[in-house]
């Protein structure tokens, strides 16, 4: 039973560029969540995507965008890169969305994250 | 806004039982409470869920009070292998937003010989 894939696993940009990042769910799994985690923080939720709509948003800007595939898989695009957007980029998968995600009463299943260094 | 506190770091030792304790004053009617480690450069991992009482699976126990204004994890006889960053993750139902979905700093446990 694969779990949720993320590519690549490192990722080095300069300030100014645009960025793209992939995630594969777990199987059975329809929502993907992207969440930002710098370092020696905790994570913190960027947007999650359900039946290809962005369904929640957390306090991130505009530049940060997504989009979900007719397979479920789900793409991540940062524009105009800041030294700040430098982290680890985690996609989760659940079968939950809308109240009941924000209940959390699914529990989500992470990919090991995409690191991202802007130079 | 449901926020979580708890410790920044604890230390153990092998074989010991350690409870972590998360805070969570705001917990709305409808939310659950799920309890994720992190070792370095992966993803958390999902441990244990609750909505009240007690809950047990094959590593972890979780206790949430009557009031549900916090929770404890229970890890049974840890080993070096349990030393990871702990969070304690409470919905945001009916928040309002989704910042309720952030993971606080967590708890750094470390176990040591």
């Amino acid at each position: 039973d694969a779990g949720v894939t993320q590519s690549p696993t490192h990722l080095i940009k300069t300030r100014g560029q645009q960025v793209t990042l992939r995630c594969s769910p777990k199987s059975g799994h329809d929502t993907v969540s992207w969440y930002q985690q710098a370092l020696g923080q905790g994570p913190q939720f960027i947007f999650q995507y359900y039946e290809e709509e962005e369904r929640q948003r957390g306090n991130f800007p505009d530049r940060f965008s997504g989009h979900q595939f007719p397979n479920y898989s789900s793409e991540l695009n940062v524009n105009a890169l800041l030294l700040g957007d430098s982290a680890l980029y985690l996609c989760a998968s659940s079968l939950a969305y809308g109240t009941d995600f924000l209940a959390g009463n699914q529990p989500q299943h992470f990919g090991d994250g995409t690191r991202l260094s802007i130079l | 806004l449901a926020k979580t506190t708890q410790p920044i770091s604890m230390d153990s030792y092998e074989g010991q039982e350690v409870n972590i304790t998360c805070s969570h004053n705001n917990i709305a009617t409808n939310d659950y409470i799920t309890w994720y480690q992190q070792f370095p450069s992966q993803g958390p991992r999902f441990i244990i869920q609750g909505y009240k009482t007690k809950v047990t699976n094959e590593v972890a126990s979780l206790f949430i009070p009557a009031d549900r204004k916090s929770s404890t994890l229970s890890l049974p006889r840890v080993s070096l292998s349990d030393t990871a960053v702990y969070y304690c993750l409470v919905g945001d139902n009916p928040g309002g937003g989704a910042d309720g979905l952030t993971f606080g700093k967590g708890t750094h446990l470390i176990i040591q010989p």
